[in-house]
């Protein structure tokens, strides 16, 4: 995940907001993506932008893009136990006849304290 | 609502072996991707198909290929298998030109996980 970056950790305390944020380098970025990834499971999608969008709420998932600075972040309202997982930041670069792929962050680890 | 099926969920197999891994994307999806994720890491990109054709390589070895067959689902084949490939293997699946915005995401599915002792 060279091209995204985010950082490693987070702690909240439950009932608290998290906020979760994601650099990405590539202009060409059709659509960022957030996965949240729990111990040995899958990647589920969370939610994902647009990138000619600045933002989109889905009910405690706030997602707020800057394409100048090429910044994404995942704000969750009322953050719940069941919220501790690693969340990934990912790009869509689209080259062209179906061709594109998805690159990922590092994942944020975030740590929720009852 | 259908979501993207692979199998094993769970393989062991010893150096020099061979595996198969199977994905089954979610129906009318045209687009599948392979992406090898080791422990404590990102997920990596290997390949990815639309229409039965390879659209994009990442960082798959030539030790392994793959292919979308006709009903669209992928398998992902691994030869000389090595330490370093013991890792989860996740499949996605998208539409790659879907009529709205609303239909791009990208699903994937559960994992296989792949023990090479």
């Amino acid at each position: 995940g060279e091209d995204v970056e985010q950082s490693l950790f987070l702690s909240v305390r439950e009932g608290d907001s998290s906020v979760i944020n994601c650099t990405y380098t590539d202009s060409s970025s059709t659509y960022l993506y957030w996965y949240k990834q729990e111990p040995g499971a899958g990647l589920q999608l969370l939610t994902y932008i647009f990138s000619n969008m600045d933002m989109k709420q889905d009910q405690r998932l706030t997602v707020l893009l800057n394409k100048k600075d090429k910044h994404l972040s995942l704000r969750i309202a009322d953050t719940q136990t069941g919220d501790s997982a690693i969340y990934f930041c990912a790009e869509k670069v689209y080259s062209g006849a179906g061709s594109y792929q998805l690159t990922f962050g590092k994942g944020t680890k975030l740590s929720v304290i009852p | 609502a259908a979501g993207v099926i692979q199998s094993p969920r769970h393989l062991i197999k010893e150096k020099r072996e061979t595996a198969t891994l199977k994905c089954y994307p979610i129906p009318r999806h045209d687009t599948v991707y392979w992406y090898q994720q080791g422990p404590g890491q990102d997920p990596q990109f290997l390949i990815s198909f639309y229409e039965k054709m390879q659209s994009d390589k990442g960082s798959i070895p030539d030790r392994f290929s793959a292919q979308q067959f006709s009903d669209y689902h992928s398998e992902l084949n691994m030869s000389s298998l090595e330490l370093g490939d013991s890792a989860l293997y996740f499949c996605a699946s998208s539409i790659a030109y879907p009529q709205s915005t609303a239909g791009t995401e990208a699903f994937f599915g559960q994992g296989t996980r792949l023990t090479v002792v």
